[in-house]
């Protein structure tokens, strides 16, 4: 089995601050893991994704992620949060070893205040 | 990444009826993945629909609830059979993006039952 939990429901940040979106996964294998920023009345739009190597991912609109296997843990960052990064965020994670559907965590909501 | 368009957008149904979810992918894709998030909620993977094949579903999703077609490889549609307010939500058509995975997404169908 596979899961993600989010242990936020909101984080709230003020703009020019650093953030932190967390994420811990739970796979029987080794992971990939994902995620995902959904803006009002939108669809899932693709930030980052670790497979393999540096822990370290950077992805889309400066956020990166960083991957720590000791403590199944892939939390999503940006070192100066923007008022326009407030939306829905998604963590998912697959097995290498299962299918292609991911799992996903139930979302943190990140409000950034001016 | 794939360009996933979705129809209709949004729609208002009447306890009972039915409703077919269109889903257009600009690229030919073997897997498609039908998902849907209910209020407030994270994305439950309905099933997922290969080309040639009978659609898979997950545990808590039957086919005459949910059928699916999947005539060609850049189309397929999602039916939500007689339908209840439990089925107001949105639902989301995916495919997979590469061989590591990511999934991306259409805009959503958000509907809503009275």
């Amino acid at each position: 089995a596979q899961s993600v939990a989010q242990p936020e429901d909101q984080v709230n940040v003020a703009e020019g601050n650093p953030l932190t979106v967390k994420c811990t996964y739970s796979v029987s294998g080794n992971p990939y893991l994902f995620w995902y920023v959904q803006y009002p009345n939108r669809g899932l739009q693709f930030l980052l994704k670790y497979i393999t190597g540096d822990n370290l991912v950077k992805g889309s609109y400066g956020f990166e992620a960083e991957f720590n296997k000791s403590q199944t843990s892939f939390h999503l960052k940006k070192p100066s949060a923007l008022v326009s990064d407030s939306a829905l965020y998604f963590c998912a994670v697959r097995d290498r070893d299962s299918g292609y559907a991911l799992n996903f965590g139930k979302g943190t909501s990140l409000l950034v205040t001016p | 990444s794939a360009v996933i368009s979705q129809k209709p957008s949004r729609d208002i149904c009447q306890r009972g009826t039915s409703l077919t979810i269109q889903c257009q992918v600009d690229s030919q894709v073997t897997m498609m993945f039908w998902y849907r998030q209910q209020p407030g909620q994270s994305l439950t993977l309905i099933a997922t629909a290969n080309q040639g094949s009978e659609a898979t579903y997950e545990s808590g999703f039957v086919i005459d609830k949910f059928p699916i077609s999947r005539p060609n490889l850049t189309f397929s549609t999602l039916t939500v059979s007689n339908m209840s307010p439990e089925d107001s939500s949105i639902y989301l058509c995916s495919v997979r993006g590469g061989l590591t995975g990511e999934l991306f997404f259409g805009e959503g169908s958000r509907l809503t039952v009275l």
